[in-house]
């Protein structure tokens, strides 16, 4: 079993939809949650990250995080084309300390279609 | 903004060859490491370094090595480059710290290996 899992897509959304992105996770004592973008043929950079349960919202950007089931989403409203990029979820585990040591998904591509 | 700068984009090398990929930030962080991104396989840590001259082995680390002589510099060493080593490779940075932080990609080095 994956240790953080994401749906590969593409999900494809029109333009002015919202987005969810969706990831679980298999360490429960994770604490602390990434999603990181990434345009093809660069390097991923971060949107948001989160570490309590509930959401967290900035921008258009919402991410939420339910730790009794495991799994982390991100929200994207009013998609936009420039939107389109793969999404990765980063989860640091709880044997990981304070040394980062996240633990990616394998990401989903986003297509936003005008 | 934090500034993670991988000296090499783009390498081609011969089977057997020794391949150094260089990684400097200007950020004073404690933390770096060393990811390779495949297709499919999203980011799999190699080697992290929390310290000068300290390093410790990721998921990955077979074929590979690393050395941290200055705080701001993290190299990875292939001894002998083969050509299943062919890939993209990510360097990070992140401040140690009792949460989590966000981890700080350059901009990545596209290694092939013929």
């Amino acid at each position: 079993q994956k240790e953080v899992e994401q749906n590969s897509g593409p999900l494809s959304v029109p333009e002015g939809a919202i987005a969810s992105l969706n990831c679980t996770y298999s360490d429960r004592g994770s604490q602390s949650f990434f999603w990181y973008r990434q345009y093809s043929g660069k390097s991923p950079e971060l949107i948001m990250f989160i570490y309590s349960n509930g959401d967290k919202e900035d921008g258009r950007f919402t991410a939420q995080l339910n730790k009794a089931s495991q799994y982390v989403s991100l929200l994207i409203r009013d998609s936009q084309p420039s939107d389109s990029a793969t999404y990765l979820c980063a989860v640091a585990p709880s044997f990981s300390g304070g040394y980062n040591k996240l633990i990616f998904g394998a990401g989903t591509r986003l297509a936003v279609h005008p | 903004d934090v500034k993670v700068t991988q000296s090499s984009r783009y390498l081609v090398k011969r089977t057997g060859e020794k391949v150094f990929l260089e990684c400097v930030q200007d950020m004073d962080h404690e933390n770096m490491f060393w990811y390779r991104q495949d297709p499919g396989l999203g980011l799999r840590l190699i080697y992290f370094s929390y310290d000068v001259k300290m390093k410790e082995k990721g998921d990955i680390p077979e074929g590979y090595s690393v050395s941290r002589e200055k705080k701001e510099r993290f190299s990875l060493i292939l001894e002998s480059a083969s050509t299943n080593q062919t890939s993209m490779y990510l360097c990070a940075s992140s401040l140690l710290t009792d949460s989590g932080n966000t981890i700080y990609f350059g901009e990545g080095s596209w290694l092939t290996v013929v």
